[in-house]
Order: C-alpha cells, then structure tokens, then sequence
C-alpha cells in the first residue's frame, strides 16, 4: 500500500514550458486535491476533484488544468510555465465515507521555473 | 467567507516551557477543525482533529466556537516537537488551510 505517490520530485523548467506532475493513489480515495505551498502563504488549493470525470477549482487556478479519468490518476498540468509559478505542490486524497476524514498527502514536487 | 487564520508565522519557545500555537477559523456553519504537521524532509500529516478530542504527541486543541478558535497546545515542548503546523478546516469536501505557524524548539 504506497498511499499518494507524486512524480517527479524535482524539475526546473524554462518559462512557457509545459509540464505534467503526476498523482497516483492506492487507497480508493474519491477525494483527491492539488496544494501549491509557498513560503509564508501556507497551503493554496489549485483543484479538486470529488470523483472520476468531476473536478473543480480551488483558490489559485489560473495556470493549471487537471483531469480525473480514473479513481487512482490526478494529474495536474502546467501549459505555459511562468516564475510565478515556482513552488512545492502536493497532491493529497481523503475518503470522507471513513470517519476520520484526513487528508493524506504525497511527498511533494519542487517546481521551478526560471 | 471561508478562513483559516494563523497568525504566527514562527513561534520560538525553550525546551520544556509551554506552546500555544494560535488558529482562528471563520466559517458559516459547523466545521470540522484539524491540525497538520510536517516534520523536516517528511510528508504532512495529521496530528490531531477537534471531533476526537485527544491528545496526540502530547498536544491537544479545543474548539471554541464561541471564540471561534481551535488553539494547539502543549504543556512542555520538546526538540522534536519543531516542525510547521498548519490549521485547517473542511465543512463539505474542501480543506481550507491557514498559512502555517512554524515551531521552533530551542535546547
């Protein structure tokens, strides 16, 4: 049971660079989430989805897409990198039919852009 | 609107002596109030959530709807407490998150 599994830990791309990070969990989860995590901004929600084909946006989308074809897939896509968007993303999934309801998080990807 | 407030971004405090870390919450209706942590070079995880009412490493939160706070607290912190905490809050299926209080413990 590998939990949420994110590739690739590192990239640094050139501005208008496009990009998939990729999000994969074992646990059945319906719930999956992508955070950007900035110095000082705590944790920003990009998107969500509440099931495969449903996805929505959080607080900071502009610059990212998503798609959910599968329960265990969330990738997130960047089309045209920008500096702005240098940041650590992790995705996360929860099962709000558990009683716990927490979230589990990958291990993270450090983006740059420069 | 929806709001989780942290209004530490760094918080110092001796070996032994108490930690309060400080989270405020707005939010029309009942939430659920969870505390994260994250370790140096380890995945966030959860530390403790206000509906199971336990303590956890030691810490503990009350839920203050009143006051609209959901505190952490430990009555004697130790090295490997430092660590970011961040305050959350989820009301459907969308976590809110606050900005983070990182905690240091000094030898």
């Amino acid at each position: 049971n590998a939990g949420v599994t994110q590739t690739p830990k590192f990239r640094i791309l050139k501005i208008g660079q496009s990009m998939t990070l990729q999000c994969t969990q074992d646990m059945n989860h319906n719930y999956m989430y992508w955070y950007r995590q900035d110095p000082g901004m705590g944790l920003k929600l990009i998107y969500y989805s509440v099931g495969a084909g449903i996805t929505d946006k959080g607080e900071v989308p502009n610059g990212y897409n998503v798609s959910r074809s599968t329960t265990e897939d969330f990738p997130l896509r960047l089309e045209l990198a920008a500096p702005s968007q240098t940041s650590v993303y992790f995705c996360a999934s929860s099962d709000l039919r558990d009683s716990n309801e927490k979230l589990f998080f990958g291990s993270g990807t450090q983006l740059s852009v420069l | 609107a929806q709001r989780v407030t942290q209004p530490e971004k760094l918080l110092s405090v001796f070996k032994g002596a108490p930690v309060e870390l400080k989270c405020n919450y707005s939010y029309s209706g009942s939430p659920e109030l969870f505390w994260y942590v994250q370790y140096s070079r380890q995945r966030l995880q959860l530390l403790l959530r206000h509906i199971s009412r336990e303590s956890i490493k030691g810490f503990t939160a009350d839920l203050n709807k009143g006051e609209t706070s959901f505190h952490l607290k430990k009555p004697f912190a130790q090295e490997e407490d430092s660590a970011m905490y961040y305050c959350a809050l989820t009301g459907t299926y969308k976590y809110i998150f606050g900005t983070g209080t990182r905690l240091k413990v000094l030898a």
